[in-house]
C-alpha cells in the first residue's frame, strides 16, 4: 500500500487528454513539491514534472501538472502511441523523512 | 553528458552482503543529493535512501534502515549501497539518481540505468 494513491490504470484514444490522479497528505504532498515520472518498458524511469508543474528541459507542452491541496494531477493531452508507459508521482514525507512514489498507473492508448 | 552507472549487482544468498556502486560523471556530486530507488519485480518504485548534497545527512526507508547504508566518494565520483542482511523482499532493479531532494523538494533526474539484486532464500 502505498503512501500515494494513483489509479492503476487510465486509457485514452490517440490524440486525446488524460488525467492522473494522486493522492496524498497533508505532511506529503499538502507540504512538498510534487514530481512526475515516465517509465517506458525495460527502461529507467524519466523526469517529466519536477516542482509540481515545471518541465526539464524537453518534455514537451502537452505535459502538464498541477497541485491542490493534498493532491496532484499530472496531463498529457495529444496522446501517442508512445505515451504508452507507467507513470509514477513523489514527493517526500515530512513526518516520515523519506521519498515516497505513488504506486503508479499504467497509461493504455487505444 | 550526465552519466550514472550502477554496479555491482548479483546472486546473493538471504543474509548476506552485497554493496552496489554508481559512477558519476557529468555533474559534481555536492550539488546534488543522492538517491537510491529500487524496483521489484513487476511492480512500483521504491525509495530506498538518499544522502544530501553536503554528504553529511543521510536518509532511508523504514524497510531497510539499520541494515543499508549510503555513503559516497567524492575522489571517486562514486555513491555506494551496502547492504547487509539482505531479504528475498529485496530483490529488486536498483537504480541510482542524483535530483534535490530536501526542503520541501523531491526532484530526481538524472537516473541510472539500474542493476539487478537478486536474494535467493
Amino acid at each position: 500500500q502505498s503512501v500515494l494513491t494513483q489509479p492503476p490504470s487510465v486509457s485514452a484514444a490517440p490524440g486525446q487528454k488524460v488525467n492522473i490522479s494522486c493522492s496524498g497528505s497533508s505532511s506529503t504532498i499538502g507540504n512538498n513539491y510534487v514530481s512526475w515520472y515516465q517509465q517506458l518498458p525495460g527502461t529507467a524511469p524519466k523526469l517529466l514534472i519536477y516542482e509540481n508543474n515545471k518541465r526539464p528541459s524537453g518534455i514537451p507542452d502537452r505535459i502538464s501538472g498541477s497541485k491542490s491541496g493534498t493532491s496532484a494531477t499530472l496531463g498529457i493531452s495529444g496522446l501517442q502511441t508512445g505515451d504508452e508507459a507507467d507513470y509514477y508521482c513523489g514527493t517526500w514525507d515530512s513526518s516520515q523523512s523519506a521519498g515516497v512514489f505513488g504506486g503508479g498507473t499504467q497509461l493504455t492508448v487505444l | 553528458e550526465v552519466q550514472l552507472l550502477e554496479s555491482g549487482g548479483g546472486l546473493v544468498q538471504s543474509g548476506g552482503s552485497l554493496r552496489l556502486s554508481c559512477a558519476v560523471s557529468g555533474f559534481t556530486f555536492s550539488n546534488y543529493a543522492m538517491t537510491w530507488v529500487r524496483q521489484a519485480p513487476g511492480k512500483g518504485l521504491e525509495w530506498v535512501s538518499t544522502l544530501s548534497g553536503s554528504g553529511d545527512v543521510t536518509y532511508y526507508a523504514v524497510s531497510v534502515r539499520g541494515r543499508f547504508t549510503i555513503s559516497r566518494d567524492k575522489s571517486k565520483n562514486t555513491l555506494y549501497l551496502q547492504m547487509n542482511s539482505l531479504r528475498a523482499e529485496d530483490t529488486a532493479v536498483y537504480y541510482c539518481a542524483g535530483g534535490r531532494i530536501g526542503g520541501g523538494n523531491f526532484c530526481v533526474d538524472p537516473w541510472g540505468h539500474g542493476t539487478l539484486v537478486t536474494v535467493s532464500s
